[in-house]
């Protein structure tokens, strides 16, 4: 069975760090593509960032851009989502999840299996 | 402000059909296909339909998708209790790379 689970959410003050991980069960991380959503306390969901299944691309939302990072451990089965320069805005519930790929391609909108959830805080 | 608008609520009575409309531009729906996020209260969302009108196995066909132009809809028929909750549309933006997903949409069942 496929399970995803986030950890590392917390309080943290603007200005701050903070690093999300998700460790995957039940598949090989290093043969999927990967993306975090979040989504702000009462509000919709926001596209945050997915790395390709071979590793080799990345791709970021214009509101994280040059303050996130995805990156993966292949050896550990685990996802991970480096936060800096924290913003109020950031405030949000951070969701890992699987991305369908076929055929050489990734259809990052896809998004097939999710994890339950890490609330984070940006706040003084 | 989401790049993809969808109406901020919905309503229906236990047996009718509702239609959530998805609003976007070229860059997006007018050449990308649509995805659909059903998400009950409290829980993760949960993929409705790929590629606009496809539903993924165990998914009824009380729900269905289309997309004309730069906009889709989703319709749910035969609408039940339990089909209360948040529907989010979602597709890939060339113009930005990335994934866009509309403000989501409140459903309610009376």
């Amino acid at each position: 069975e496929v399970q995803l689970l986030e950890s590392g959410g917390g309080l943290v003050q603007p200005g701050g760090s903070l690093r999300l991980s998700c460790a995957a069960s039940g598949f090989t991380l290093s043969n999927y593509a990967m993306t975090w959503v979040r989504q702000p306390p009462g509000k919709g969901l926001e596209w945050v960032s997915a790395i390709s299944d071979s590793g080799a691309y990345t791709y970021y939302a214009g509101s994280v851009k040059g303050r996130f990072t995805i990156s993966r451990d292949t050896s550990k089965n685990t996802l991970y989502l480096q936060m800096n320069s924290l913003r109020d805005e950031d405030t949000a519930v951070y969701y890992c999840a699987t991305v369908y790929c076929t055929g050489g391609w990734c259809y990052y909108p896809n998004i097939q299996q999710w994890g339950q959830g890490t609330l984070v805080t940006a706040s003084s | 402000q989401s790049v993809l608008t969808q109406p901020p609520s919905a309503s229906g009575t236990p047996g009718q059909r509702v239609t959530i409309s998805c609003s976007g531009s070229s860059p997006n729906i007018g050449t990308n296909d649509v995805y659909w996020y059903q998400q009950l209260p409290g829980t993760a969302p949960k993929l409705l339909i790929y590629r606009s009108n496809q539903r993924p196995s165990g998914v009824p066909d009380r729900f269905s998708g289309s997309r004309s132009g730069t906009s889709a809809s989703l319709a749910i028929s035969g609408l039940r209790p339990e089909d209360e909750g948040d529907y989010h549309c979602a597709t890939w933006d060339d113009s930005l790379s990335g994934v866009v997903f509309g403000g989501g949409t409140k459903l309610t069942v009376l």
